[in-house]
């Protein structure tokens, strides 16, 4: 059974495009994530749901937006995509307590051309 | 701003040797750091984690080792194993908000037979 799955695992769009990406956890935890992977490689936290509710909205712009109907999913719908959100997509959960690792999903990898 | 930085982008070790991989963090408010590996295709998986209270935290073959005054930390494999061969993220979190990681741009390690 997969903790963490992502899907689609590939997707490829045009520019201006509207996309959605699914989030689903298994794990029981309270907290879930949306990390962007860049072409640099850096993993950057771009949103945070603690039971339904946002508590992390890092300077993303609202072209993006998280959806969580329940604490094991938290969905990432984007609107009019541009080239510059071509990246992988990775979903994460934990439990509240960030002194616990942070589980991840395989990862979303969103080309747009 | 690049608050955890991972100087080397790649290294490359003998299997059965020690391999060293460095971190280095400039906001002191951090005080719990994690290790990730992360294989091709794959989403990160945790590895081990030391909390600013300790200076050394060991699991198997892994030690992480943590210096607050020189705001660095490593991580060693002993012995180095082919499997070990992947990217390794270094993450730190607190500061008040323990629901964020800022990640590391991370190390490609090849353990060689």
């Amino acid at each position: 059974d997969t903790a963490v799955s992502q899907t689609p695992k590939y997707l490829v769009t045009q520019m201006g495009n509207d996309k959605s990406i699914k989030c689903e956890q298994n794990l029981g935890h309270d907290t879930m994530y949306w990390y962007k992977q860049d072409s640099k490689k850096f993993l950057k936290i771009m949103f945070s749901y603690n039971n339904k509710e946002l508590i992390i909205n890092e300077t993303v712009p609202n072209r993006f937006s998280p959806k969580s109907p329940d604490k094991a999913h938290l969905n990432l719908h984007i609107n009019s995509l541009e080239l510059g959100d071509s990246a992988v997509y990775f979903c994460a959960s934990s439990q509240v307590d960030l002194r616990t690792e942070q589980f991840f999903g395989p990862g979303t990898r969103l080309t747009v051309l | 701003d690049q608050q955890v930085k991972q100087n080397s982008p790649s290294l490359s070790v003998q299997e059965g040797r020690i391999s060293i991989l460095n971190c280095d963090y400039t906001n002191s408010m951090f005080d719990y750091f994690l290790w990730y590996k992360k294989y091709p295709a794959e989403g990160p998986t945790f590895l081990i984690s030391i909390s600013s209270i300790k200076d050394k935290n060991e699991d198997g073959r892994f030690t992480v080792f943590l210096n607050k005054s020189a705001k660095h930390l490593s991580l060693h494999i002993v012995p180095s194993q082919p499997g070990d061969s992947a990217v390794y993220f270094c993450a730190a979190s607190g500061g008040g908000s323990n629901y964020k990681l800022t990640f590391g741009k991370g190390t490609l390690l090849t353990v060689n037979p």
